[in-house]
């Protein structure tokens, strides 16, 4: 059964701070990984990874795919107030099915 | 910019009643889901259809719920008859798929449904 599994559930910070989010993934023919943003309402794309080792930067949110590891990670640098959000990990497999994580919940302390 | 359009946003209604919800997915956009999200369970995929065909319904209770595509510019899910245990956000999203390679989903607003 495919599986994404996120780390930590949740996690507060001050702002300022870097944050490390974890995802790894069983997906039976994987196609991609999806990082998500959710604040109050709908899921917001942040970054799609295909190739191993390519890290992809959007402003101070990084992530990065290890295919050999079965991971993924993103990276909040310089973290603000409006960091704040969960943040969803998706495996891409089959015919474009997506398969979710829990989520990570970041709170960001002024 | 262009966005999935879901209505209603909200929708409180009584057990057995039945609930459609819509979505207008993104012009151009062949693909087209529908999620349920709770606090317990996440996100998970109940339906989902490609150029109006549905592909996989798995994760759709068959007894009460349906999903459709009439035309590209709507789809729809349907509760008949509701229950309590069906009050979720219900979230469409499209995204475009052309042959090996696929596009990001975008996902609407959702609609935040109460079952009393």
């Amino acid at each position: 059964e495919d599986k994404v599994v996120q780390s930590p559930l949740s996690l507060v910070v001050h702002e300022g701070d870097t944050v490390t989010l974890n995802c790894s993934y069983e997906v039976t023919n994987f196609r991609s990984l999806l990082w998500y943003k959710q604040e109050k309402k709908a899921p917001t794309f942040l970054f799609m990874l295909t190739s191993s080792g390519i890290e992809k930067k959007s402003g101070r949110l990084s992530s990065i795919l290890d295919k050999k590891e079965l991971s993924s990670i993103l990276n909040i640098t310089a973290t603000q107030t409006g960091d704040s959000a969960i943040y969803l990990c998706a495996g891409v497999f089959n015919d474009y099915k997506l398969s979710f994580g829990a989520g990570t919940t970041v709170t960001v302390r002024a | 910019d262009a966005r999935v359009t879901q209505t209603p946003r909200h929708k409180v209604t009584e057990m057995g009643q039945e609930v459609t919800m819509r979505c207008q997915p993104i012009l151009g956009h062949n693909t087209v889901f529908w999620y349920r999200q709770t606090m317990m369970q996440g996100l998970e995929l109940l339906a989902y259809f490609r150029n109006r065909a549905p592909l996989d319904d798995s994760g759709m209770p068959k007894d009460r719920f349906s999903a459709e595509m009439p035309d590209a510019t709507l789809a729809t899910l349907k509760i008949q008859p509701s229950e309590p245990r069906d009050s979720a956000v219900y979230f469409c999203a499209s995204g475009l798929v052309q042959g090996r390679g696929g596009q990001p989903q975008h996902f609407g607003d959702g609609t935040r449904l109460s079952i009393l």
